[in-house]
């Protein structure tokens, strides 16, 4: 029962460059979400989507695009990299129940140079 | 709206103390809360969440937590700390309800062990 993956674990990137930071869950959730961790700001959400073909903001949303074409998968894409995106950036998904928990994966640790 | 506040961003305690983590929680409807564990270099992991039954919430490796309405408090205790126990601890809350999607945490609570 793998849960939430994601790949790459370690990704390095110059600035300007784009990348696809992927996310696959294997739970049935219709519920995924991005976070990105900082030192001492715990983890503020970038985008989410209720289900596939829909997406929203979250509080951090600048820089990042999403799209949600099946259930499993939820990839967040880089445009053009910059520094500020330095950061560990996690995948969830939850139950459409508010009172469900949300699954992590183990993380993307990602540097802008 | 919600919004969590996590008093303490490190906290050390000794083998065999009682940990106490405080959270607070803003909320403009009931909430839901939920306590987090993240070890070095990998991801979260529930540790207990308060739904609405039961005040007192007991999880796993012997965490409990009590949600007091009248306080807005959800602190997260255990009576005797091990260093096994030494990680990064986040409490997040969101909205009862219909429609409620997002997730917010505090900034989190380093906790030491000392042996």
């Amino acid at each position: 029962n793998a849960g939430v993956t994601q790949t790459p674990k370690f990704q390095v990137l110059k600035t300007g460059q784009s990348m696809t930071l992927q996310c696959a869950q294997d739970m049935n959730h219709e519920y995924m979400s991005w976070y990105r961790q900082d030192p001492g700001m715990g983890l503020r959400l970038i985008h989410y989507s209720v289900g596939a073909g829909i997406t929203d903001q979250g509080e951090v949303p600048n820089g990042y695009n999403v799209s949600r074409s099946t259930t499993e998968d939820f990839p967040l894409r880089l445009l053009s990299a910059a520094p500020s995106q330095t950061s560990v950036y996690f995948c969830a998904s939850r139950d459409s129940a508010s009172n469900q928990p949300q699954h992590f994966g183990d993380g993307t640790r990602l540097s802008i140079l | 709206a919600q919004s969590v506040t996590q008093l303490g961003s490190h906290v050390s305690v000794s083998e065999g103390a009682l940990v106490l983590l405080r959270c607070n929680y803003s909320s403009s409807v009931p909430p839901y809360l939920f306590w987090y564990v993240q070890y070095p270099n990998q991801g979260l992991q529930l540790l207990l969440k308060y739904t609405s039954a039961a005040t007192l919430v007991k999880g796993i490796n012997g965490f409990e937590a009590e949600f007091k309405k009248s306080e807005t408090s959800f602190h997260l205790t255990k009576p005797s700390a091990h260093m096994s126990d030494a990680a990064e601890y986040f409490c997040a809350v969101t909205l009862s309800g219909a429609g409620s999607y997002q997730l917010t945490f505090g900034k989190g609570t380093k906790l030491s062990v000392i042996p």
